[in-house]
Parts: structure tokens; sequence; C-alpha cells
């Protein structure tokens, strides 16, 4: 199945900012996200029922409603400026897609 | 210790084959689906398939069903992406990826460094 995510967002430096992803497949799997800064590659932020990976800032966190699930950074950091993307299995369970990815600019 | 190291960029024409690599460092390999996700130049992230290196089971995307083979070596704990003739389309950097698939867990927990695959005449 698909996921939809809006190709960019803004915040301002401190404030609060989320990012959605909506597709039929998170009604069943939770997502997860990735931080992508240029020329790197992506790196996990959140996973499951709002888990994050060692490392992982806690002003990341994530939340997961019917077919919509959300990254919300809150108090953003010019260094949280990245290409963000969703992540879930689809209604087969062995299949994979990826948000088409929002790009954030920390104002 | 990087826990998953990929082989190095590749340029190639249009026809040609390649295989390129990821082998697993330490524990990486046991006990996980691992992953091939495609970016190309300035666009997002592909899910291509996984595959189980302890029996080679593996699951693609319609999208590159057929159009890519994916392969492992248990022995050496390395995973393989390959093509049997290289279109220019197919220019892009090439991730792998630890997939841990359990319902509370699923993520891509660890990425290799990326390949860099060149499509050119």
């Amino acid at each position: 199945s698909e996921l939809t995510q809006d190709p960019v967002a803004s915040v301002a430096l401190g404030q609060t900012v989320r990012i959605t992803c909506q597709g039929d497949g998170l009604r069943n799997y939770y997502a997860s996200w990735y931080q992508q800064k240029p020329g790197q590659a992506p790196v996990l932020v959140i996973y499951g029922h709002n888990n994050r990976p060692s490392g992982i800032p806690d002003r990341f966190s994530g939340s997961q409603s019917g077919s919509t699930a959300s990254l919300t950074i809150t108090g953003a950091q010019a260094e949280d400026e990245a290409d963000y993307y969703c992540n879930c299995r689809d209604s087969s369970a062995h299949r994979l897609s990826f948000g088409g990815g929002t790009k954030l600019t920390v104002l | 210790e990087v826990p998953l190291v990929q082989s190095g960029a590749e340029v190639k024409k249009p026809g040609e084959s390649l295989k390129i690599s990821c082998q697993g460092r330490g524990h990486t390999f046991t006990g996980y689906w691992i992953g091939w996700v495609r970016q190309m130049p300035g666009k997002g992230l592909e899910w291509m398939g996984n595959i189980w290196p302890d029996d080679s089971t593996t699951n693609y995307s319609p999208s590159f069903q057929g159009q890519v083979t994916i392969s492992a070596d248990r022995s050496i704990s390395t995973a393989y992406l390959q093509w049997s003739s290289l279109k220019a389309s197919d220019t892009a950097m090439y991730y792998c990826a630890r997939w841990q698939q359990l319902a509370s867990k699923d993520s891509f927990d660890i990425w290799g460094q990326g390949t860099m695959v060149t499509v050119s005449s």
C-alpha cells in the first residue's frame, strides 16, 4: 500500500512540528520514521509505539491512530533540518513501503 | 565497528551486469531480514525487497520483481543485489539495511553506508 506524506514542512527554531504519514497499512502495523541529511544514509528515529533508538533525542516522538502516523519534534533544533520518511508493512505483511518524504526546514 | 559494510561505487555501461554486496559484522545478520532500498538522485527512498539470509527467503516489491535479484551467503554474512542488464534508469544510491520484523519493532534499525551505481554510455 502507498504511504502519503506532505512534501515540505517548516518550523521555527525551538517550536514544535508534526509530520504525518497516511496509508492503509498503518491500520495494522506500526510505522517507523527515518531522518536523512544530505549525503548521509537514513537513520532510524522512531519505531513501534513511540520507541526511540539509543542516541535519538527525546524531543522526537511518535504516535499513530487509524491510518495516520505522526512524528513530532518538540523544540526543534537547527540540526533537525533534514528529510523525514515513514515506513510500514502493507496488508500482505511481507511487503514494505516508504512515504515520499517530508523536507523539514528549521527557520 | 560499522555493522553493515557495502561494496564501493560502480560505473557501468547500459546492458552490463552488476552485483553489489552488503556484509554484516558481528551478529548483524543473525535472525534478521536484510533489505535493499533505492534512492534515485534527488528522490525519496524506495523499498526493493528483503531477504532472510538463513534460508534465502526473499520478498520483492512489485516494482522491482524481475528487475533485480536479491541473494545472500549466510556463511560470510553477506547479502547481494544483482542486475543482469543495467539501464540508465538504474543510476541511484542503493542502501542495505537490517529489518527487524516484530509487530512492536518493525524498522530498519541499521543501515549500510550506501553504494552509488552510475549507468552511462
